[in-house]
C-alpha cells in the first residue's frame, strides 16, 4: 500500500515567487492536513481538508493557500514567498474526518526561498 | 491543546533503555501519539494511546500515560543506534471548530551511544 506521497521533494524558489506543492494521500484515505516544519517555530498546522472542503486553518496569513480535488489529492499554493517560509512542508492523511483514526506522514517538501 | 512540553535532548548507550517523557494540556484530549523523525525524513507514527488507557506495550516500546497530571512518557526498551531520531509526542485537538489539529511538542533529540 503506498503511503502519503508529496512533491517535489526539493524546491528552491525566489523572494516574492509563487510555489505550489503536492499531496497524494494514501489510497482510500479523504482527509489531509498540511504542517509547517521550522526550527524556530517547530511544527505548526497550516490547514486541513475533507472532502474537498477546508475543515480547519492554522494561524498563517493569506498567501497560504489550499485546496483539495474529488481524489483526495490536496495542493498548497505559496505566494509572494518571504525567507520566513523556508521550511519542511509535511502533508498528512487519515482515513476519516478530522484524523479521528491517526494521521500518516508523507516525507514533505523542503522549500528554500532565496 | 496548544502547550505541548518535552526535554529536548537524551542520550543513552546502545542496549540500554531510554525514557522521553511529555506533558500536555488539553484535558479532553482523546488520543496522544508518539511520532520518530529520522534526519531528512518525514514524520512516522510511532504508537498512540486512547486517554482511557494507562499504558500501552508495542514490542519494544511502552507508552505510560498519567492524566491527572497530564503527563506522557515512551520508554523503549533495548534502545539501538537505529534509535537516533527525533521524537515528536503530538495530542489531538477535540475542542470544536478546531477539531482534529494535532499539536506537537518541540521533539526530543535522541542519541543512542555504540
Amino acid at each position: 500500500k503506498a503511503g502519503v506521497t508529496q512533491t517535489p521533494r526539493y524546491l528552491i524558489k525566489t523572494r516574492g515567487q509563487q510555489v505550489t506543492l503536492s499531496c497524494s494521500p494514501i489510497s482510500g484515505h479523504r482527509s489531509v492536513s498540511w504542517y509547517q516544519q521550522t526550527p524556530g517555530q517547530g511544527l505548526q498546522f497550516l490547514f486541513e481538508y475533507f472532502s474537498e472542503t477546508q475543515r480547519n486553518k492554522g494561524n498563517f496569513p493569506g498567501r497560504f493557500s489550499g485546496r483539495q480535488f474529488s481524489n483526495s489529492r490536496s495542493e498548497m499554493n505559496v505566494s509572494t514567498l518571504e525567507l520566513g517560509d523556508s521550511a519542511l512542508y509535511l502533508c498528512a492523511s487519515s482515513p476519516r474526518d478530522r484524523g479521528t483514526h491517526g494521521y500518516t506522514f508523507g516525507s514533505g517538501t523542503r522549500l528554500t526561498v532565496v | 491543546g496548544e502547550d505541548v512540553e518535552q526535554s529536548l535532548f537524551l542520550s543513552v548507550r546502545e542496549g540500554d533503555s531510554s525514557v522521553i517523557n511529555c506533558t500536555y494540556t488539553d484535558s479532553s484530549s482523546t488520543y496522544l501519539y508518539w511520532y520518530k523523525q529520522e534526519p531528512g525524513a518525514g514524520l512516522q507514527l510511532l504508537t498512540y494511546i486512547f486517554s482511557n488507557m494507562d499504558m500501552k506495550q508495542d514490542q519494544r516500546l511502552t507508552v505510560l500515560l498519567n492524566k491527572k497530571d497530564k503527563h506522557l512518557s515512551l520508554r523503549i526498551a533495548d534502545t539501538q543506534t537505529g534509535d537516533s531520531a527525533i521524537y515528536f509526542c503530538a495530542e489531538v485537538d477535540r475542542r470544536g471548530s478546531t477539531l482534529g489539529r494535532l499539536y506537537f511538542g518541540r521533539g526530543t533529540q535522541l542519541t543512542v551511544w555504540p
